[in-house]
């Protein structure tokens, strides 16, 4: 079946650091691919997509790009803010009725 | 535009009651979701409604049950609740159909204890 692995946490990182959070996938054909992001006491809400591969989603300077060679879709962002701290979840959808696989989350923490 | 929304938010129940997490959704939405979300597992998928009318289980689904009430309303229920049900729970809902990429919107949550 399919699967997302994505790098544990917590990552703690100091304000305008570079953030790099891995994710790879495992799934048979073109997958979507998705990074949904999670604040404190909400629920998830979509950061960014690909629908396929080679493409690059981004928003609010977060950016990843889909690799099917690699079967990745890592996210970075070049300068982190306090405002980004949450729980970032890398996710695949594939399939009719949009079932999604979550990856177990990955929660970031920045410092002043 | 309230998008999702849940109810209750927060929920203690004993060995055994139950109860039903209510989930409505604004947006003309044709599939929805319920996941529970425990410490170091991501979100699974316990039911999910295709479009009105459809439910079909999902990665969890035993000790539940679903009713897609109408286009706007999925109801989660428990009939008999335990302590290993004791987690978060997350209403979604996504325009469906079969193209793919499709978001999914989520509501708040309900936190959910049992005793």
């Amino acid at each position: 079946g399919n699967s997302v692995t994505q790098m544990e946490g917590p990552v703690t990182l100091s304000e305008e650091a570079f953030l790099t959070i891995n994710c790879t996938y495992t799934a048979t054909g073109y997958p979507s691919l998705f990074w949904y992001v999670q604040y404190p006491g909400e629920g998830l809400q979509l950061l960014l997509k690909a629908t396929k591969a080679d493409d690059k989603g981004s928003n609010k300077g977060f950016e990843a790009t889909y690799r099917k060679e690699t079967t990745s879709f890592h996210l970075e962002k070049g300068s982190v803010q306090v405002s980004d701290s949450a729980v970032y979840f890398c996710a695949l959808s594939q399939g009719g009725y949009q079932k999604v696989t979550f990856g177990t989350g990955t929660k970031l923490q920045v410092i002043p | 535009n309230a998008g999702v929304t849940q109810t209750p938010k927060f929920q203690v129940l004993k060995t055994g009651q139950s109860m039903t997490l209510q989930c409505a959704q604004d947006m003309n939405h044709n599939s929805m979701y319920w996941y529970r979300q425990d410490p170091g597992m991501g979100l699974r998928l316990i039911y999910y409604s295709a479009s009105e009318g459809t439910t079909d289980k999902g990665e969890v689904p035993n000790g539940y049950n679903v009713s897609r009430l109408n286009k706007r309303e999925f109801s989660l229920r428990l009939e008999s609740a335990a302590p290993s049900q004791t987690s978060v729970y997350f209403c979604a809902s996504s325009e469906g159909g079969g193209q793919v990429g499709k978001t999914q919107y989520f509501g708040p949550g309900t936190r959910l204890l049992v005793l």
